[in-house]
């Protein structure tokens, strides 16, 4: 069965550069979910969208911008880079849509991000 | 203020082991409690559970809810070394698009 796909899969990045992790969720899912796991931490979620507007908003810095498109997928941007901003990026994906929703949240592999 | 405890929050075990996970929580407007597997890589969906009382099986992995009592239990039978890893509880309230708010994490370590 089809998965959440991220990519890029591994990114080194120097401070104060720019990244952009893209997510695309399981076909006709319509939600996706971004989270941030630091080392040693448990994710914690930055923010979410509903057929393609933010539907709730976590953690996530200023310095990041995330968008829904047309074809569910979602890019997470994020710019004067960090050293704390290495972590480890989930995005995850659900059905809401119109009824009864799944709830469950099935998450992609993540996108390993290191700072240098 | 929402809040999940997990517990324990670390344990070692032999392989062919029983174990028990718990999971406490006190969250308003509670919705579901899921279970998620994480190795070292991204969490794996295991349970969710919506209903107290009804038990929730998966081959040698079980779960069931107490909504009385707010806490649900994840039980591991006969365990082996693939069972290693941290077991993440969480919960969703009602409304749509709920995020999911991990708990600390149980880490589980399954010996030869």
């Amino acid at each position: 069965a089809a998965g959440v796909i991220q990519s890029p899969r591994h990114l080194i990045k120097e401070k104060r550069e720019t990244a952009t992790l893209k997510c695309y969720p399981i076909p006709r899912h319509d939600t996706v979910y971004w989270y941030q796991q630091g080392p040693g931490q448990d994710p914690q979620f930055l923010i979410s969208f509903y057929e393609k507007m933010q539907s709730d908003k976590g953690s996530i810095p200023d310095r990041f911008s995330a968008q829904q498109f047309s074809d569910y997928h979602s890019e997470l941007n994020m710019s004067s880079l960090e050293l704390g901003d290495s972590a480890l990026y989930f995005c995850a994906s659900s059905y809401t849509g119109w009824g009864a929703s799944t709830d469950t949240q099935y998450f992609g592999p993540g996108t390993r991000l290191t700072v240098l | 203020e929402d809040k999940v405890v997990q517990s324990p929050l670390s344990l070692v075990v032999h392989e062919g082991d029983t174990v028990t996970l718990n999971c406490s929580y006190e969250v308003t407007n509670f919705r579901s409690l899921l279970w998620y597997k994480q190795e070292k890589k991204a969490p794996t969906f295991l349970f969710m559970l919506t209903s107290s009382g009804i038990e929730k099986k998966s081959g040698r992995l079980s779960s069931i809810l107490d909504k009385k009592e707010l806490f649900s239990i994840l039980n591991i039978t006969a365990t082996q070394t693939g069972d290693s890893a941290v077991y993440l509880c969480d919960y969703l309230k009602t409304g749509a698009n709920s995020k999911l708010t991990f708990g600390k994490g149980i880490t589980l370590s399954v010996r030869p």
